[in-house]
């Protein structure tokens, strides 16, 4: 099993283009969720899955769009990249939700927007 | 007010030391996770509790639900075990809420 795979692992934007953050995993997991880690603020939750078809937005959701149409992807949308959104972004997914099962990560995503 | 806070933020140790780092929460939770952190950035899940301790290995996780608290004890700490140790709580929902890491250094 490959786990949890992320890419690209790096990316820079200019302010205003768009881009998608690929996230996929092969352990038939149905929850998945998507974060941010900034430096001295830890890890935030933008949006999140509970399986495919739902989805649920995080403590950070605005500026981004997600989608669940399988159960194994789990894309991340930024619609016009700003400034404020250059972070390391983290992709994790679980068995059966964060109450019951542990969660595995992605290599993360460090993306720079100029 | 952070939710979940955790201390101490850094914290330096000799190899073989005993390590204790804590995660203080202010919610009712339903879950705790405990995370390590690579240099390289990378990050792995060490436990999931509810209730009581686990052990792997080196590692031990406790809680005390009553009081809101969660401890991850290292017994023989060693120079790969430098890294950085992060708490995680599930509130209500699908939610995590998390720390803002312990930066744990073991020198050798």
């Amino acid at each position: 099993n490959a786990g949890v795979t992320q890419t690209p692992k790096f990316q820079v934007l200019k302010t205003g283009q768009s881009m998608t953050l690929q996230c996929a995993q092969d352990m038939n997991h149905e929850y998945m969720s998507w974060y941010r880690q900034d430096p001295g603020m830890g890890l935030r939750l933008i949006h999140y899955s509970v399986g495919a078809g739902i989805t649920d937005q995080g403590e950070v959701p605005n500026g981004y769009n997600v989608s669940r149409s399988t159960t194994e992807d789990f894309p991340l949308r930024l619609l016009s990249a700003a400034p404020s959104q250059t972070s390391v972004y983290f992709c994790a997914s679980s068995y059966s939700g964060v109450g019951n099962s542990p969660l595995h990560f992605g290599n993360g995503t460090r993306l720079t927007v100029t | 007010k952070n939710e979940v806070e955790q201390s101490p933020q850094n914290l330096t140790a000799q190899e073989g030391e005993f390590i204790t780092i804590n995660c203080s929460y202010s919610v009712g939770i339903s879950a705790l996770h405990w995370l390590q952190q690579h240099p390289g950035g990378g990050i792995v899940s060490l436990f999931m509790l509810s209730s009581g301790k686990k052990k792997h290995g080196r590692l031990i996780a406790t809680i005390n639900i009553q009081e809101k608290h969660s401890s991850l004890h290292i017994t023989a700490s060693h120079p790969r075990d430098s890294a950085v140790y992060i708490c995680a709580v599930r509130g209500g929902s699908e939610k995590l809420v998390f720390g803002k890491g312990t930066k744990l250094t073991v020198n050798p």
